[in-house]
């Protein structure tokens, strides 16, 4: 079956640009995590949704991110006034049963020039 | 916060040589996961670990949970240049959302 898709693969964007990253899940999983993950370093968590609530948003790294899952399923992470500093590969996973395995999409790598 | 450390950072191996990461967290753990990274890919999901002192195989792969479920290992036995890659473990706190993910092991196989 489909597995998690993220769009688009590859943004440039130009320092004090905002963007939108998107993902689309697993059909049917409860749980969407959002990370970070710079280049040779692991993934870094970000925010986690149940369905459409946010229940953790601790590791986003200031008030210029935000992300949101309106209806439970795609999830959208916005950047607003992205910096150099920003730039990395944003990675999405879902997964059926908190805590348990995640299933990684493909990333959306991120440079700001 | 939760701090998982990995040990080494690379690990260079001949083919057909053995393998193995090491993974620290600075506090207890629920359960611990490990991912593998192919270059260019995303994480790929290959076990959990729950119990203290567990150890599960999966073919050339063996897996250990420390007593203490602070630490744990990857070891792969006869390395295969399919094994190339970089290795995760992430921990899970109980309780909190989310993974904390070690920095990884990128296993380079020289044929």
């Amino acid at each position: 079956g489909a597995g998690v898709s993220q769009s688009p693969r590859y943004k440039v964007a130009k320092r004090g640009q905002d963007v939108a990253l998107r993902c689309d899940p697993i059909s049917g999983h409860v749980s969407l995590f959002w990370y970070q993950q710079a280049l040779g370093q692991g993934p870094e968590f970000l925010t986690y949704f149940q369905n459409e609530a946010q229940l953790d948003k601790s590791g986003l790294p200031s008030d210029r991110f935000f992300a949101e899952r309106p209806e439970g399923s795609v999830s959208t992470l916005k950047i607003q006034r992205t910096q150099q500093e920003d730039s990395a590969v944003y990675l999405c996973a879902s997964s059926t049963i908190r805590g348990y395995e995640q299933y990684f999409g493909p990333g959306t790598r991120l440079t700001v020039t | 916060g939760q701090q998982v450390m990995q040990i080494p950072q690379y690990q260079h191996v001949q083919e057909g040589e053995d393998f193995t990461t090491y993974c620290n967290s600075s506090t207890t753990l629920s359960n611990i996961q490990w991912y593998k990274q192919r270059p260019g890919g995303h994480p790929v999901f290959l076990i959990q670990l729950v119990k203290s002192g567990e150890v599960k195989k999966q073919k050339r792969l063996t897996f250990q949970f420390g007593e203490a479920k602070k630490n744990s290992s990857l070891h792969i036995t006869a390395t295969q240049t399919t094994d190339v890659g970089t290795y995760f473990c992430a921990g899970r706190r109980g309780g909190a959302d989310g993974l904390t993910f070690g920095k990884g092991t990128h296993l380079i196989i020289q044929p």
